[in-house]
């Protein structure tokens, strides 16, 4: 289940499940989003990206969806593993002419053995 | 190596102090970020330069923070006068383009903690 826990919305899955990540982004005018993962001590690592022309993209156990109805991202990842645990940060460019990120608040994955 | 490397890992200042954050961009990358990252939130940007231009730095949150990247690929943030709210985890990135939508490489960042 979810819950609240320091400044994060946390998510705690058993090893082998599959876990959901969901993220509500702010400006429509972004077209392109990054799934991060940031493990403790470490800078944010890329998982997976996805442009706003298309609406679900697949990677090695990881799958992102976007609905840019509702202005939704999710983060699929199959088959949880204990190293997964870590924060997940989804980004968005704003629209803007760069690729100057804007990140959402991020959930905490504890993966339990 | 062949990742974005930052230095140093951890700084402590005295309130008042200032300090340089030194940050090496992936070889041949154009685009160079700096975020701040506060306990428990996302990274929130700071500035984006383009080679050695400096093109966006709207993210800067005093006159205290400096940024440059002289030679278009080193480069530097100086925070002067240093506050104890500057405390926080100083993140570089870097990408290969700039305006096409590329995926940015962070380093480790700089834990900075103002005393």
């Amino acid at each position: 289940g979810e819950s609240v826990g320091l400044h994060l919305p946390t998510l705690s899955v058993q090893e082998g499940d599959n876990s959901i990540i969901n993220c509500a982004y702010s400006n429509s005018a972004s077209d392109y989003f990054i799934w991060y993962k940031q493990e403790s001590g470490k800078g944010p690592q890329f998982i997976i990206d996805i442009r706003s022309n298309m609406d679900k993209r697949q990677g090695q156990r990881v799958t992102v969806l976007l609905n840019k109805t509702v202005k939704h991202l999710s983060l699929q990842i199959a088959a949880t593993q204990p190293g997964d645990s870590a924060v997940y940060f989804c980004a968005e460019t704003g629209g803007g002419a760069t690729n100057k990120l804007i990140f959402g608040t991020g959930t905490l994955l504890a993966v339990q053995p | 190596g062949a990742g974005v490397s930052q230095s140093p890992r951890y700084k402590v200042a005295k309130r008042g102090q200032d300090v340089a954050l030194r940050c090496d961009p992936i070889s041949g990358h154009v685009s160079l970020f700096w975020y701040q990252q506060a306990l428990g939130q996302g990274p929130e940007f700071l500035t984006y330069f383009q080679n050695e231009a400096q093109l966006d730095k709207s993210g800067l949150p005093s006159d205290r923070f400096f940024a440059e990247r002289p030679e278009g690929s080193v480069s530097t943030l100086k925070i002067q006068r240093t506050q104890q709210e500057d405390s926080a985890v100083y993140l570089c990135a870097s990408s290969l383009a700039g305006a096409w939508r590329t995926e940015a490489f962070f380093g480790q960042g700089t834990r900075l903690t103002v005393v």
